[in-house]
This record gives structure tokens, C-alpha cells and sequence, in this order.
């Protein structure tokens, strides 16, 4: 089945300085990638949708330039969260629909704290 | 009006026995319905898609859709405590070029051994 990939699971940064997310889809193209985060015991929010070779499309309320969304190729988005603060700690998520044959394969998650 | 929405719980159920998990959505025109288990700290995992109305089994998984009631729900039969987790309802609207997933709010299951 398709996989998705995504790097590190786990990171701690200091406040003011960026963190970059990684996500591969391993084995199919993904022309759109989803970026999601979750607060614990909430459910999965939207952030942006990622498209390859264009801008990203960011959901209301989640500042572009604070979270960088790069799709530079059909296997690969990243996620960059620019000057971490605190409040950006969270379980970052993210997704690949595998063109025709339906279904999302969600990323391992990359669980960010920021001190 | 949330998109989709799910009963909270959280949903108990004895080992053995069948849990039913529920889901309704706003927009009609939602054509792609799936269900995914998240274990704690993980992230979900796909368990049951569904696209037209009726039933679809799956092992000890059957997902059933109505799209007239904009309803959709997950039964699992012979509920193991291995079962126990977040279960996530997730749709995909009728419009938008992105086809993004919409989640419930999820319904947190414990099967009791």
C-alpha cells in the first residue's frame, strides 16, 4: 500500500528559531499534500494544502508566513514553522492522496515542542 | 453548524461485543466518506472507506452509508480491548478542487476485557 514518510517524529526547539518538516510519499506521486495539526485530545485541523510546483493553499487563520509550505516535487513537502513559539507546540501531520485509487495515507507525525 | 460530527463519547463497550460509532455531514454533495483509528500520540491509520450508499464489510469492520440522512457509521463486531482507540470520521466535501479531508471531532472507544 502507499506510504508516506514523514521526518523527524519528534523535535525541540528554542523559541525564535525554525523547524523544518519533512514528507515523502515513498512509493506513488503526490501532486497535493495535506499539512495538519492537532492539540491534544482535538481532532485533526486543516492548515494548508500543499500543490506541487505552486503556492500552497493555507485554511483561515493559519499565517502563511509563519508556516512555509514547499512542494518542490511529486514525492516531497515540507513544512517549515518560522520564529517558534511556545503555542506552536503541537502534533504536526501530514497526508497524501495517491492519485485513482483513493483513500489518504497519513505521515507518522512529527510532534513539535517548542521551550 | 460543524462540517461533520460525531457522538462524543467516550464509548465503552465489553469485550465481544459490537460498538457503533456515527457520523453525520452538512454537505450533501460530500461523495468520498472514510473512517480512521488513531491510537494515542499516533497519527490515524485508514480503516473503512465507503462511497455509495449500503453496507461495506471489511473483516470485523463494516462501514454503512446514507446519503439521504447524510449519515454514515462504523460497526465493529467481536470489539477486542485492541480496538480501543480514537476512531475519526472523515469526509470529503463535494466541492473544491483539493479534496481535502473534513474530520469529526472524533469518538474516543474503550473495549473492556
Amino acid at each position: 500500500g502507499a506510504v508516506v514518510s514523514q521526518h523527524p517524529s519528534r523535535v525541540i526547539c528554542k523559541s525564535g528559531t525554525s523547524v523544518k518538516i519533512e514528507c515523502r510519499s515513498l512509493d506513488f506521486q503526490a501532486t497535493t499534500m495535506f499539512w495538519y495539526r492537532q492539540f491534544p485530545k482535538k481532532s485533526l485541523m486543516l492548515m494548508a494544502t500543499s500543490n506541487e510546483g505552486s503556492k500552497a493553499t493555507y485554511e483561515q487563520g493559519v499565517e502563511k508566513d509563519k508556516f512555509l509550505i514547499n512542494h518542490a516535487s511529486l514525492t516531497l513537502s515540507t513544512l517549515t514553522v518560522t520564529s517558534a513559539h511556545p503555542e506552536d507546540s503541537s502534533f504536526y501531520i501530514c497526508s497524501a492522496r495517491e492519485e485513482g485509487v483513493g483513500g489518504y495515507t497519513f505521515g507518522s507525525g512529527t510532534r513539535l515542542t517548542v521551550v | 453548524q460543524k462540517e461533520v460530527e460525531q457522538n462524543s463519547g467516550p464509548l465503552s463497550v465489553p469485550e465481544g461485543a459490537i460498538a457503533s460509532l456515527n457520523c453525520t455531514y452538512s454537505d450533501r454533495g460530500s461523495q468520498s466518506f472514510f473512517w480512521y483509528r488513531q491510537y494515542s500520540g499516533k497519527s490515524p491509520e485508514l480503516i473503512m472507506s465507503i462511497y455509495s450508499n449500503g453496507d461495506k464489510e471489511d473483516g470485523r469492520f463494516t462501514a454503512q452509508l446514507n446519503k439521504a440522512s447524510q449519515y454514515v457509521s462504523l460497526l465493529i463486531r467481536d470489539s477486542q480491548p485492541s480496538d480501543s482507540a480514537t476512531y475519526l470520521c472523515a469526509v470529503v466535501p463535494g466541492s473544491g478542487s483539493a479534496r481535502q479531508l473534513t474530520f469529526g471531532s472524533g469518538t474516543q472507544l474503550t473495549v473492556l476485557p
